[in-house]
This record gives structure tokens, sequence and C-alpha cells, in this order.
């Protein structure tokens, strides 16, 4: 059964400051990573889709990594700000067809002004 | 942008009662998913939907819950006689094909069982 793990639950940080959330997975027989932010008792927003064949994505200050076979994943955030305080969610979609989700626990990330 | 919509965004029930919780997809998304994520928990997978018939559900997904797309653009989630531990926030998904081109998810529906 395919398990989803984050690290740090918790994480604080000064404005600007550069982060990197870590999410590892049990399984490597991934379909693809994505990685979500959750807002206080709001729906999910995707930030970025890696599929199993690639390595990293970027969007903006986001850039996620994907080592399949170490079955690790980062969320490198740079110059970090007020607004992006959130949880961050990783999840993976699992077999052949990538139908379901498995999510971690979540990063709850405050950035300080 | 397209969203995927849940009404309501909040809803009370009593213990024992039916509640039906709505959806609309994204209009040219083939799949369809309801997750839902008890209050302190991680977001857990119930169903997937796909030419109008179930494709995979888990094991929460027992006799209890059903799913149906009754017209062209909604999606529902029925829980029967509904039991305090299905309290939680219900979130509706879906994706154009498969989840290989990802998922885009509703805001939410709270479900309260009082």
């Amino acid at each position: 059964k395919q398990e989803v793990t984050q690290i740090p639950a918790a994480l604080s940080v000064p404005e600007g400051e550069n982060l990197v959330l870590n999410c590892s997975f049990t399984d490597s027989a991934i379909y693809n990573l994505q990685w979500f932010r959750q807002d206080p008792g709001k729906g999910l927003t995707s930030l970025l889709l890696i599929q199993s064949s690639q390595r990293e994505q970027t969007s903006g200050r986001l850039n996620a990594s994907l080592d399949k076979s170490s079955g690790r994943s980062t969320l490198y955030i740079a110059a970090s700000q007020p607004g992006d305080s959130a949880t961050y969610l990783c999840a993976v979609a699992e077999g052949t067809s990538g139908s379901r989700l498995t999510f971690g626990e979540g990063t709850q990330l405050t950035v300080n002004p | 942008e397209p969203e995927v919509t849940q009404t309501p965004s909040h809803q009370v029930t009593q213990m024992g009662q039916e509640v039906i919780l709505r959806c609309v997809p994204i209009s040219n998304h083939l799949y369809f998913y309801w997750y839902r994520q008890i209050l302190g928990q991680k977001v857990e997978f119930l169903v997937s939907f796909y030419n109008n018939e179930i494709s995979e559900k888990s094991e929460i997904f027992d006799d209890q819950f059903s799913v149906e797309r009754p017209d062209g653009s909604n999606f529902t989630l029925k829980i029967r006689s509904t039991k305090l531990e299905d309290s939680a926030m219900y979130f509706c998904a879906s994706s154009p094909r498969f989840s290989g081109d990802g998922y885009t998810f509703g805001s939410g529906t709270r479900l309260t069982v009082v």
C-alpha cells in the first residue's frame, strides 16, 4: 500500500527566505506526482504536476523535483512571501492509470513579514 | 479559468439522515472523483467515475455511499444514514482524461453530522 510522508509538518520562516518542502513515497511505481496548496477551510489548488518520466517542473517561484527511484520529491519556494502561507500537500497518482491520488499529511508553512 | 463547483459549501445534518453533495465538473473533463478530509487528517480517496460507472473505489466507499451523474453536468455523492464520523470536508475533482493530465479540485463541502 502506498504511503506518502511529508517533512516537516510545520515550517515558519521570515519573508524572503528560500525554502524546501520534502515528500517521500514508499512505492516507486507512480504515474505522476502533484503538489497542491490548501488555504484554511478551502479547497486544493494545483501548483505543479510532474509526470513519472520527468525530473522537475517549474512555475514562477516554485520548482518541484522528482526522484522516482528513491521515492522522493521536493518543492522549492524561492523568495518566500507572506501570501505563500498555507498548507502544501504532495499527492502521488498510482499504477498504470493513475486514477487514485494518495496524499501526504501536508506541511503547514507560515511566512512572517 | 474553468472551475469545479461544489454546493452547498456547508451542510449540517442529523445523524441517520441522507445527504446529497453536488458537484459540477469542468465541462470537457471525462473523469470525476470524490475525496474527503476529516479534520486534522489526510485527504482520502473515495471513488472515481468514468463513462457513467465507477472505475475505482476505496475501502471507505461502502454501501452507505453512492455516486451518480444524473445529467450532462452534475456529479453527486449520496451518503445514506449519516453517522457522526462522516463529518468531514468532501472534495469533488475532475480531470480531462485520467490523472495523467492532473486534477482540478472544487472548494469542498463541509459536512457536519450532529
